[in-house]
Parts: structure tokens; sequence; C-alpha cells
């Protein structure tokens, strides 16, 4: 069957320090893969999307960057966090264009 | 470009109320339409979906919307809301061709009181 993966759950860090999350996808090849995030009181802004391995696109200028290194991985990464990054970021795989399949989502808490 | 826009961040009724949640789109393509709900501290749930043919759309837990080409709309109602249904509720665009992006709504918290 197709599911999506997506961790941590919840993650608390410093300004200033890394981020790595991850999302991976089973039972399919080749995903069309998505970043979100919801920031407090906001909703939901597309981040980056991956038609395929080392193909990237960003809708948004940021703090953040994201890669896919194996078919079904995507990445989410930043070299130091700001406090603004804070927020719930999600994953999603598009299977066509009506159908959306999402992780259980990141809460990221900058401190 | 596609773009959704959700009239009225915060929605407060009653229970057994109606519920009425507004959602206009923008798109150069003829437009595929989510709601999704989102419950507290949980992901992404899809309430219901509109792609072709019949424009009343039913989804699950009672709501329904209906696709008007002619307003850009796709509002969400529920006849007779329930103290469960309190939640952040997001609408969504999609269209075909390029890269199945789908746009969403800034969302609207919706809040049942007693």
């Amino acid at each position: 069957s197709q599911t999506i993966h997506q961790w941590p759950a919840t993650l608390v860090q410093p300004v200033g320090s890394p981020l790595s999350l991850e999302c991976t996808v089973e039972g399919t090849s080749n995903p069309n893969l998505y970043w979100y995030r919801q920031a407090a009181g906001r909703g939901l802004q597309l981040l980056f999307y991956s038609v395929g391995i080392g193909q990237i696109s960003s809708e948004v200028p940021q703090n953040l960057s994201a890669s896919r290194p194996q078919d079904r991985q995507f990445i989410l990464s930043s070299k130091k966090l700001l406090l603004s990054d804070s927020g719930f970021y999600l994953c999603a795989w598009m299977p066509s264009a009506t159908e959306a399949f999402f992780g259980q989502g990141t809460r990221l808490t900058v401190v | 470009a596609q773009s959704v826009t959700q009239l009225g961040s915060h929605v407060s009724v009653s229970e057994g109320a109606l519920v009425l949640l507004r959602c206009n789109y923008s798109s150069s393509v003829p437009p595929y339409l989510f709601w999704y709900v989102q419950y507290p501290n949980q992901g992404l749930q899809l309430l219901l979906k509109y792609t072709t043919g019949a424009t009343l759309v039913k989804g699950i837990n009672g709501f329904e919307a209906e696709f008007k080409k002619s307003e850009t709309s796709f509002h969400l109602t529920k006849p007779s809301a329930h103290m469960s249904d309190a939640a952040e509720y997001f609408c969504a665009v999609s269209g075909p061709g390029g890269y199945n992006k789908l746009i969403f709504g800034a969302g609207t918290r919706l809040a049942v009181h007693p």
C-alpha cells in the first residue's frame, strides 16, 4: 500500500542550530513531493516541491532548503534556525492533481 | 497562478446552527477544489473534493460544498454544528497540468459553543 512517513513529530531546537526533517514515501516510484509550513495564526504555505531526484523548486525565499537524495525521500533542512522558523511542517505526496497524502507533521519550536 | 481566499479567519456558531465557511478561488485552468480539516495537534484530513461532474459534493461528517464557477466559489456548509466540529478548516485548489501543486487558503478556525 502507499504511505507517507514524516519525522520527528515534535522538535525543540535552539536558535542557530541546524535542522533536518525527513519525509519518505512507500509503495510508489518517482512521486511528486511537497513541503508546507503552517506558522502560528497563518495558513499552509508551500515551501518546496520536487518532481524527481535532485529536482527542487522553491516557492518562497527563506532560511530553509530542501533536498531529494533518493527517489522516495525528501528532506527539509536549515543550517541555522531562526525564531521565525517555528511552526508546523507538513510533507505531502500528490499522485495526481486530484489526490494528496500528508505526513503527520512536525511541530518545530525554535527557542 | 492559482490562489484561494477564505473569508473570515474565525467563525463562531452555536451548537445546532448552520455552519458556512467561505472559499473563493482564482485559477486559469479548470480547478480541482478541496476542503481539509485540522483538529488540534493533528495533521490534515480530507473532508471532500470537487474534480468534475456534480457540482454539489458531499463529504464526511455531514459536510457538503458546492462548486459555483460563475462565482468562483466553493463554500463549505453543514446544516447543524456539533461541538466536535470545532477545528481549523482549509480550502485548497489544484489543477491539471503543471506539477500538481496544492495551494491552500489561510484557513478558518471554527468555534462551536453550547
